[in-house]
């Protein structure tokens, strides 16, 4: 497997459900990503890892809940949704910092999970 | 804080023509990084170009080419030679140097490509 992998690509859940999406890195970066991607909104940053620690979260509701076992994994636990948080959640990572901070910090994205809250 | 605008919605252009997709920025920072990502239906999506601001050049890849504007704060794309395989959304987005993690985008362009 190479560059980032999501899953699963679609989700259908219910309001009072608990499902989790998964994200896994193989391209050895030490940042990771959840976006959330709503029609005609600019992307919205949710939370931001660096090396397995926190460092952003965008005002997030706590319905949302990430987890970042190590620096190659990210999930994201979702329970009690709305059907306004219905979307596409992309995942992505990125190499950034270093002495200079000389790294771009492009971000390499999975293709997104698909989410309908009923 | 920084944001990133993209005015068109939609754009459209002829199969082999040329089309040019805007975008502008707010920042008070004076280093920093501007991309164009693209995603096609159902794929992910991929980084474009890149622009370093402390270059004056402007940035080019192949059939695309970016016009960087410092002072007026805009950074658009211009593709050259269209193929169908460039409809797509197209992002701006922003990542200051020293800002950490954070990369802002703005809410997208829709090519398409007519034949």
């Amino acid at each position: 497997e190479t560059g980032v992998t999501q899953t699963p690509r679609h989700l259908v859940m219910g309001m009072t459900n608990k499902k989790s999406l998964k994200c896994e890195q193989h391209l050895g970066h030490n940042a990771m990503y959840w976006y959330k991607q709503s029609a005609k909104k600019p992307l919205e940053l949710m939370f931001v890892y660096n090396f397995k620690e926190q460092t952003e979260n965008n005002s997030v509701p706590s319905r949302f809940s990430p987890e970042c076992p190590n620096s190659s994994h990210l999930f994201l636990h979702l329970h009690t949704l709305q059907p306004e948080d219905s979307a596409l959640y992309l995942c992505a990572s990125s190499q950034v910092g270093g002495l200079a901070d000389t790294n771009t910090g492009e971000l390499f994205f999975g293709e997104g999970s698909r989410l309908t809250v009923l | 804080a920084q944001t990133v605008t993209q005015s068109q919605p939609e754009m459209s252009v002829q199969e082999a023509e040329t089309v040019t997709l805007s975008c502008t920025y707010d920042t008070s920072e004076s280093d920093y990084y501007l991309f164009w990502y693209k995603q096609p239906p159902s794929r992910q999506m991929i980084l474009v170009i890149r622009q370093e601001a402390y270059k004056q050049q402007n940035a080019t890849e192949n059939r695309f080419s970016v016009n960087f504007q410092k002072a007026a704060k805009s950074f658009s794309l211009k593709i050259s030679d269209s193929q169908l395989g460039d409809a797509a959304m197209y992002f701006c987005a922003y990542r200051g140097r020293t800002g950490g993690f954070k990369t802002i985008f703005g809410a997208g362009t829709r090519l398409f490509v007519k034949a």
